[in-house]
């Protein structure tokens, strides 16, 4: 299995709503990343977890909050956003291995909209 | 902080012209990925450089990591509508788990 899948694909939410977004690999993967992606801009890197553990936070504004429950599960809980906050949202995954950089694969992404 | 830009931004071409993106790091880097966005797709992991002056061959693609590793190029041979989308290099950013995307080259073929 060479997948990693997101929920949901669409999601649209209120500036007081609470929702989260899921992802889940079964490659074995020990490195899982959050991405955010405007139109027509490069992904940008938003989490990264390492073996079950924050390891880089991009600076992220809070509102966002990461949670990585075991090593085949990611998950990003969104909390009172902006309406600049609409993006597509890009879970990936990869091995950790140094020193050569290991690819990563994306899983389809949730289109995010915020009224 | 580490910057990759990609030249051009944009090129619309007809079908069988060649074509070629070329992606410019502020910073020596180890090794240079590249990714296929299709539209409305997620990026796929196309090849992976590591060797100073490296050339890799895909069918039609032809990927290069220059004698200095700062700099890369993807050229494609006779073009076809599937080769549309937005194709972006990545390198390595302290250590091996930040990957910093180029700001990316969209690709149009018309047939």
């Amino acid at each position: 299995d060479t997948e990693v899948t997101q929920t949901p694909k669409h999601l649209v939410m209120g500036m007081t709503n609470k929702k989260s977004l899921k992802c889940e690999q079964h490659m074995g993967h020990r490195a899982m990343y959050w991405y955010k992606q405007k139109a027509k801009k490069p992904p940008e890197l938003m989490f990264v977890y390492s073996y079950e553990k924050l390891s880089i936070n991009e600076s992220v504004p809070s509102r966002f909050s990461p949670e990585c429950p075991n090593s085949s599960l990611l998950n990003l809980h969104l909390h009172a956003l902006q309406p600049e906050d609409s993006a597509l949202y890009l879970c990936a995954s990869s091995h950790l291995q140094a020193p050569e950089y290991n690819e990563q694969f994306f899983g389809p992404g949730t289109r995010l909209t915020v009224l | 902080g580490q910057q990759v830009m990609q030249i051009p931004q944009y090129q619309h071409v007809q079908e069988g012209e060649d074509f070629t993106t070329y992606c410019n790091s502020s910073t020596t880097l180890s090794n240079i990925q590249w990714y296929k966005q299709r539209p409305g797709g997620h990026p796929v992991f196309l090849i992976q450089l590591v060797k100073s002056g490296e050339v890799k061959k895909q069918k039609r693609l032809t990927f290069q990591f220059g004698e200095a590793k700062k700099n890369s190029s993807l050229h494609i041979t006779a073009t076809q509508t599937t080769d549309v989308g937005t194709y972006f290099c990545a390198g390595p950013d302290t250590g091996f788990q930040k990957l910093v995307f180029g700001t990316g080259t969209r690709l149009l073929v018309s047939p």
